[in-house]
């Protein structure tokens, strides 16, 4: 079992729909939690950063932890098709190596 | 530049042949990361240095793998006797305050 699990897609909506993506882990120690997103033939872009357990809002974006279920997910609002990309959990006890999830594919039609 | 830098950007090598790639961190950032990213299985850790501390080492696949990071800016993965379990895209990121990384756009390895 791989510490951490993501649904690799792919994931296609409707332009405007809230789109769900989640994660879960394994490891109990893990305390920071980000996401990324990228683009094709890009590297990963840092989009959200949680300490511990709660809620974070950005914009379109809101990102939750779990830890008592080991479970995290991004919410997009009002999806627009310039967010189809990939996008990646990732997690750490500390603040050095980050362990990723393998990403999930989101595609976003007008 | 404002980013991180990688070249180069492609390289495509004979299975066998040894390769360097290299990093330009963002100026400043003194944390620098590398992660190899295969298609379907995400990103791997490699190794990562902090400072003037012993870098971190345990994410190396085998001992073809090595990485240097010359005053404490530039590094350099060298990959030896390449093989084709060794395409993949090298990512490598910086950061300022761990664990937010600024990642660059890789280099996509190709052994044939």
């Amino acid at each position: 079992q791989k510490e951490v699990e993501q649904d690799p897609g792919p994931l296609s909506v409707p332009e405007g729909a809230i789109v769900s993506l989640n994660c879960t882990y394994s490891n109990s120690a893990f305390q920071y939690f980000m996401w990324y997103r990228q683009y094709s033939r890009k590297g990963p872009e840092l989009l959200m950063y949680t300490y511990s357990s709660g809620n974070k809002e950005d914009g379109r974006f809101t990102a939750q932890v779990d830890k008592s279920s080991k479970y995290i997910s991004l919410f997009i609002r009002d999806s627009q098709p310039s967010d189809s990309a990939t996008y990646l959990c990732a997690m750490t006890e500390n603040t050095d190596k980050l362990i990723f999830g393998t990403g999930t594919r989101l595609q976003v039609f007008p | 530049g404002a980013g991180v830098s990688q070249s180069p950007s492609n390289k495509v090598t004979e299975k066998g042949k040894d390769v360097e790639l290299r990093c330009d961190p963002i100026s400043g950032h003194t944390a620098l990361y590398w992660y190899r990213q295969s298609l379907g299985q995400g990103l791997e850790f490699l190794i990562y240095f902090q400072g003037n501390s012993a870098p971190d080492k345990s994410g190396l696949p085998s001992d073809r793998f090595s990485a240097e990071r010359t005053g404490g800016s530039v590094s350099t993965l060298t990959i030896q006797r390449t093989q084709q379990e060794d395409s993949a895209v090298y990512l490598c990121a910086s950061s300022f305050n761990p664990p937010s990384y600024t990642f660059g756009s890789g280099t996509r390895l190709t052994v044939v």
